[in-house]
């Protein structure tokens, strides 16, 4: 079966530290996998994929086909990057397998 | 456009009663999704809709959960009889293809609490 791996509940640094959220995973195909964020009393919005190479807000993820984990980084940390972020992989090109989240604390 | 539209955002419920999830998806959006959140856990998949049809219901409890996608309206979420394990937060999303490297607009979500 499909899974998605956080394996931090929560991570928390100083802001200007760079920040890594790791996400394994386990799929016999070709993986779509995906970042959203949780903002406190937001909803969930789409960060990155990776099939699009981008950065956003300064984050960065790369698609490690051969350790199968596709981490979250980004080299100095604010205090509004503060959410819940969940590593999501693409089943079949249409629901999602969601990690379990983890929650990022930027210290001033 | 508003976005994917949930309600009510709030809903308590005594065990035994009916509880009916409310989504309106984006405009030109055809697919619907629900997930559902459980206190400490991710995101789990329910089902997948598009108008008038159920795609995917792999994620749904085999019992007591149904779910429609009806011509007109809102997609529908329906648990009846409802138990205290059924509080939690259920999340709709649409996007407007059935790939989801379109991605996905979710809704603000409605937090259930059977009491």
């Amino acid at each position: 079966a499909q899974r998605v791996t956080q394996p931090e509940k929560l991570l928390s640094v100083f802001k200007g530290a760079p920040v890594e959220l790791k996400c394994n995973y386990s799929y016999s195909g070709s993986p779509e996998l995906f970042w959203y964020v949780q903002y406190s009393r937001q909803r969930l919005q789409l960060l990155l994929r990776h099939i699009s190479r981008e950065s956003i807000k300064g984050f960065t993820a790369d698609l490690n086909k051969g350790e199968t984990s596709f981490h979250l980084k980004k080299p100095f940390a604010q205090e509004e990057d503060s959410a819940m972020y969940y590593c999501a992989l693409s089943e079949y090109g249409n629901k999602l397998v969601f990690g379990a989240g983890t929650i990022l604390r930027v210290k001033s | 456009n508003a976005g994917v539209m949930q309600n009510p955002r709030h809903l308590v419920r005594r065990r035994g009663q009916e509880a009916r999830l409310r989504c309106s998806p984006m405009k030109g959006h055809s697919h619907v999704y629900w997930y559902r959140q459980l206190p400490e856990e991710g995101l789990k998949f329910m089902v997948y809709l598009q108008k008038e049809n159920i795609i995917d219901e792999s994620g749904m409890p085999k019992e007591r959960f149904s779910a429609e996608f009806p011509k007109e309206g809102p997609s529908i979420l329906r648990i009846q009889q409802v138990v205290r394990g059924d509080s939690a937060a259920y999340f709709c999303a649409s996007s407007p293809g059935r790939r989801g490297d379109y991605g996905y607009t979710f809704g603000s979500g409605t937090r259930l609490t059977v009491v």
